[in-house]
C-alpha cells in the first residue's frame, strides 16, 4: 500500500509568492493534517482537515490555508511568501480525528529567496 | 508556542547503552503522548506512545516511563544501536511536538 505522498518534494520561491503544496493521504484514511518543520525543531501543527471540514488550527497566519477534496487528497497554500515561511511542509494522514497514529509523507522542503 | 519542552538537544551514547530523552508538558487536558522517530530526509514515524492511565508502555527496547503528577514523561531506549541514530520527537496530542533530540549511537 502507498504511504502517505506529498508534491512537490522541493521547490524554490521568491518573497511575494504565492505556493501550493499538495498531500495525498494513505488509502482509507480521511483525515489530513499538515505541520511546518523549521530546520531544527519539531514539526508546528498549522491545520487538520477531517471529511473535508477544518477541525483543527495552529497559530499560523491568515497567509496559510488548507482545503481537502472528496477523495481525502489535500492541498496548503501559504500566499505572499516570507522568508520566514522556509521550511519543509509535513503532511500526516489519520483514519480519524480522534487521538491515534499519525503517518507522515516525507514533506516538501520550500525554499524563499 | 512551545508546550511541550524537550531535552536533551543531543544526545551521544556508546552502542548497547541506554538513551534517555525527556519531556515535560503544560496542559493537565493531554491525555496522549506518543514519540516519533525521523531519518534524514523522512518524514516522523510513530515509535512508541502512552496514554496518562498508565505510569510505562515497553515495546521492544523502548520503553516511555510516564510520570503524570509532575507532568513529565521520557523515552528510554535500551540496548542502544547505531541504527537507532536518529532525531526523536516528543508530542501531547497529535498537534503539540517538541524540538527533537539528535541521538547518535557510536559503534
Amino acid at each position: 500500500d502507498a504511504g502517505v505522498t506529498q508534491s512537490p518534494t522541493h521547490l524554490i520561491k521568491t518573497r511575494g509568492q504565492h505556493v501550493t503544496l499538495r498531500c495525498s493521504p494513505i488509502s482509507g484514511h480521511k483525515s489530513v493534517s499538515w505541520y511546518q518543520q523549521v530546520l531544527g525543531q519539531g514539526p508546528q501543527f498549522i491545520f487538520q482537515y477531517y471529511e473535508k471540514e477544518e477541525r483543527g488550527r495552529g497559530n499560523f497566519p491568515d497567509r496559510f490555508s488548507a482545503r481537502q477534496f472528496p477523495n481525502y487528497s489535500s492541498e496548503l497554500n501559504v500566499n505572499a511568501l516570507l522568508l520566514g515561511d522556509s521550511a519543509l511542509y509535513l503532511c500526516a494522514s489519520s483514519r480519524t480525528t480522534g487521538i491515534g497514529e499519525l503517518f507522515f509523507g516525507e514533506g516538501s522542503r520550500l525554499t524563499v529567496l | 508556542q512551545q508546550q511541550v519542552k524537550q531535552s536533551p538537544q543531543s544526545l551521544i551514547v556508546q552502542k548497547g547503552g541506554i538513551s534517555i530523552i525527556n519531556c515535560a508538558y503544560e496542559n493537565t487536558a493531554f491525555d496522549y503522548f506518543p514519540w516519533y522517530q525521523q531519518f534524514p530526509g523522512k518524514g516522523p514515524a510513530l515509535l512508541i506512545a502512552i496514554r496518562p492511565d498508565v505510569s510505562e508502555k515497553k515495546e521492544g527496547r523502548f520503553t516511555i516511563s510516564f510520570n503524570k503528577s509532575a507532568k513529565q514523561f521520557s523515552l528510554h531506549i535500551m540496548d542502544s544501536q547505531p541504527g537507532d541514530s536518529a532525531t526523536y520527537f516528543c508530542a501531547a496530542t497529535d498537534m503539540r511536538f517538541g524540538a527533537g533530540t539528535r541521538l547518535t549511537v557510536k559503534p
